[in-house]
């Protein structure tokens, strides 16, 4: 089945700092989202982006379904940015596969 | 609309009693997906339905695993009977086909 692949693991932030996330995956895919898993376990939709560039406030995010990456990236972070985030994309198929996400930290 | 309500929000039982999971889907969503969430395995999905119907139960860990979707408005994920390792968080989501919503997980410890 497709792999799904996330980067970093783990990301550390000072209020105020930029960063982006990377999402690579081994296959052609119809469906690409990318969410965000709050601190206590909610889980939103940021963006339904399978090809393309879309923004949202100070997130944006931009998917190069030919070369089989996405990128999500955050502007000026803030504490409430706090969580994993998740791609998740499926092949041709209607069921998502997530990866294992981003833990990011943003501390004052 | 209220998003997609599941019931309980936490669970607690003892080893071998039968646990049920309760989802509603947004009105018009016409799939729905159930999800576990453990640290050990992440995010893994256990059955979709479309219209109702099941289409892809590949991820039921075992036939102790149960799921059914009596009309548009309701599903339910049974467990009988349940065992430790089925701790977790279970999560249901609805869609149109694009975006998911995901409710809120019912977080399931069996002792």
């Amino acid at each position: 089945g497709i792999q799904v692949e996330q980067s970093p693991p783990d990301l550390i932030l000072q209020e105020g700092a930029n960063s982006t996330l990377r999402c690579n995956f081994s296959d052609s895919v119809n469906n690409l989202q990318w969410f965000h898993q709050n601190p206590w376990g909610q889980l939103i939709n940021l963006f339904y982006i399978p090809s393309g560039t879309k923004q949202n406030g100070r997130l944006s995010a931009t998917t190069v379904a030919t070369e089989r990456y996405s990128l999500l990236y955050i502007s000026s972070s803030q504490t409430t940015d706090s969580g994993v985030y998740f791609c998740a994309v499926d092949e041709n198929t209607d069921k998502l596969i997530f990866g294992t996400g981003t833990r990011l930290q943003v501390f004052p | 609309d209220a998003g997609v309500i599941q019931s309980p929000r936490h669970e607690v039982t003892e080893m071998g009693q039968e646990v049920t999971l309760r989802c509603k889907p947004i009105s018009g969503h016409d799939y729905l997906f159930w999800y576990r969430q453990t640290m050990m395995r992440g995010l893994e999905l256990l059955i979709y339905f479309n219209n109702n119907v099941p289409i892809d139960d590949s991820g039921m860990p075992e036939d102790r695993f149960s799921a059914k979707m009596p009309n548009a408005s309701f599903s339910t994920l049974k467990i009988q009977p349940s065992e430790p390792r089925d701790s977790a968080v279970y999560f249901c989501a609805s869609s149109q086909g694009t975006g998911y919503t995901f409710g809120s997980g019912t977080r399931l410890t069996v002792v």
